[in-house]
């Protein structure tokens, strides 16, 4: 098993739509938990940090489930804006250990 | 699969040594970016290729040098390599002028 796996989409979606994306991780000791976005030809940004209480950010949410190792990030209201690649992004199970990013999931927003 | 991969998997230097990490992407991906991802840290943005020259660079000396090939692949170069290096390093490609990129998994480098 990966140690963090993504559905590499796409995920093709019209404005206004909510879409979902889920993460599994290997790990079951890891700590953080985090949510990056991808732009070609940018750097990954971190969108929100995942809470086993889940979190909120204007249209996002996300969500961790710590018994079945998945992370989910909601997409509510899509803007073309939002197509990006999502990375899930675990850090280790010691303080220190490397962040390990999934290879992204795909998102195409269309009007 | 998104088609990126890298190679190899997990690598060990010595100080002092050069290295050459490999990305392979899919076909119409032309436009490469490689980045550093030190423990604990976020990646930090080496360089990117568009069409075979690099056309963005972060603050990373000369020794950290790259290709793009015709084929898609790309390679990053690191000389003279330092304790520092030992990173994670990642290569993300674009589909042609979309705006998704794709990553590989990674080339974990231990310089020791």
């Amino acid at each position: 098993r990966k140690e963090v796996e993504q559905d590499p989409g796409p995920f093709n979606v019209p404005e206004g739509a909510t879409v979902a994306f889920n993460c599994t991780y290997s790990n079951s000791a890891s700590q953080s938990f985090f949510w990056y976005r991808q732009d070609c030809r940018k750097e990954p940004k971190l969108l929100m940090s995942v809470y086993s209480s889940g979190n909120e950010d204007g249209r996002f949410t996300a969500q961790l489930n710590r018994a079945s190792q998945y992370i989910s990030l909601l997409i509510r209201d899509s803007k073309l804006s939002d197509s990006a690649t999502y990375l899930c992004v675990v850090n280790g199970a010691q303080a220190g250990t490397a962040l390990i990013f999934g290879k992204g999931t795909t998102l195409s927003v269309s009007s | 699969e998104t088609g990126v991969t890298q190679s190899p998997t997990h690598l060990i230097k010595t100080r002092g040594q050069q290295v050459t990490l490999r990305c392979s992407s899919q076909s119409g991906h032309n436009t490469v970016s490689w980045y550093q991802q030190a423990l604990g840290q976020g990646p930090q943005f080496i360089f990117q290729y568009y069409r075979e020259e690099e056309n963005g660079r972060g603050n990373f000396p000369p020794r950290f040098s790259g290709l793009q090939f015709p084929n898609y692949s790309s390679e990053l170069n690191v000389n003279a390599l330092e304790l520092d290096d030992s990173a994670l390093y990642l290569c993300a490609s674009c589909l042609g002028d979309r705006d998704q990129a794709f990553f590989g998994q990674g080339t974990r480098l231990t310089v020791v």
